[in-house]
């Protein structure tokens, strides 16, 4: 069953606008990570943060984690046109080796 | 620096067919690897995931298989291709605990 799941699925904002995902859980995990996707192409990982983490930060990325709620959301700040595509969360089991997806969040930025 | 390959990007065929996707990696040893299957506008699937050579783990019972002959090397095949089996598949590799890389895809359209 899906381990990770995101809301909403689709996101639509102007270019310059902050965009949050947000991504439940449902068991223990060593760590969640967030890819990006264009159309069409492979993932692309943009943020790991561990168990032990509650913030994370890259560029315009902002990456949060609550375990007590078993929740993890993902900020976009400043949004560009170039951000358009599909976000995904994923976490690990606790042995580390399967990593699993939810459905993703599309997102589109209007210039 | 570590670099993942999977061919071919779209592949076309009919019921009934057999199937081999190829998936390598160069770079690095004894990664983690994975076969993800991506239907249209949805999250990725876990289909099989391999920690060492000729080790295999099925998360889907289905029509597919997965073999690890080399350390670098992750094949999967099917022996009679169904509809069902139509999607976008992806490889992805990495070392447990970390984040995940992925292959640009292929897209798989059974006929």
């Amino acid at each position: 069953s899906q381990q990770g799941e995101e809301d909403p699925q689709a996101l639509s904002i102007q270019e310059g606008e902050n965009a949050t995902m947000n991504c439940s859980y449902k068991t223990s995990i060593n760590n969640l990570q967030w890819y990006r996707q264009n159309s069409g192409r492979g993932l692309v990982h943009l943020i790991l943060i561990r168990s032990n983490e509650r913030e994370k930060h890259s560029g315009r990325l902002r990456v949060t984690l609550d375990t007590s709620k078993k929740s993890s959301s993902l900020l976009i700040t400043a949004s560009r046109a170039a951000d358009t595509a599909s976000y995904f969360c994923a976490t690990d089991n606790t042995g580390g080796f399967k990593t699993i997806f939810g459905a993703g969040t599309r997102l589109f930025v209007k210039a | 620096s570590q670099t993942i390959h999977q061919w071919p990007a779209t592949l076309v065929q009919p019921v009934g067919s057999p199937l081999s996707l190829e998936c390598t990696v160069e770079g690095t040893s004894n990664p983690n690897l994975y076969w993800y299957r991506q239907a249209a506008g949805r999250g990725l699937q876990l289909l099989f995931y391999s920690v060492g050579i000729g080790q295999i783990s099925s998360e889907v019972p289905q029509n597919l298989s997965a073999s690890r002959p080399q350390d670098r090397q992750f094949i999967l095949s099917s022996k009679k291709l169904l509809l069902s089996d139509s999607g976008f598949y992806l490889c992805a590799w990495r070392e447990a605990g970390e984040e995940a890389f992925f292959g640009q895809g292929t897209r798989l359209t059974v006929v």
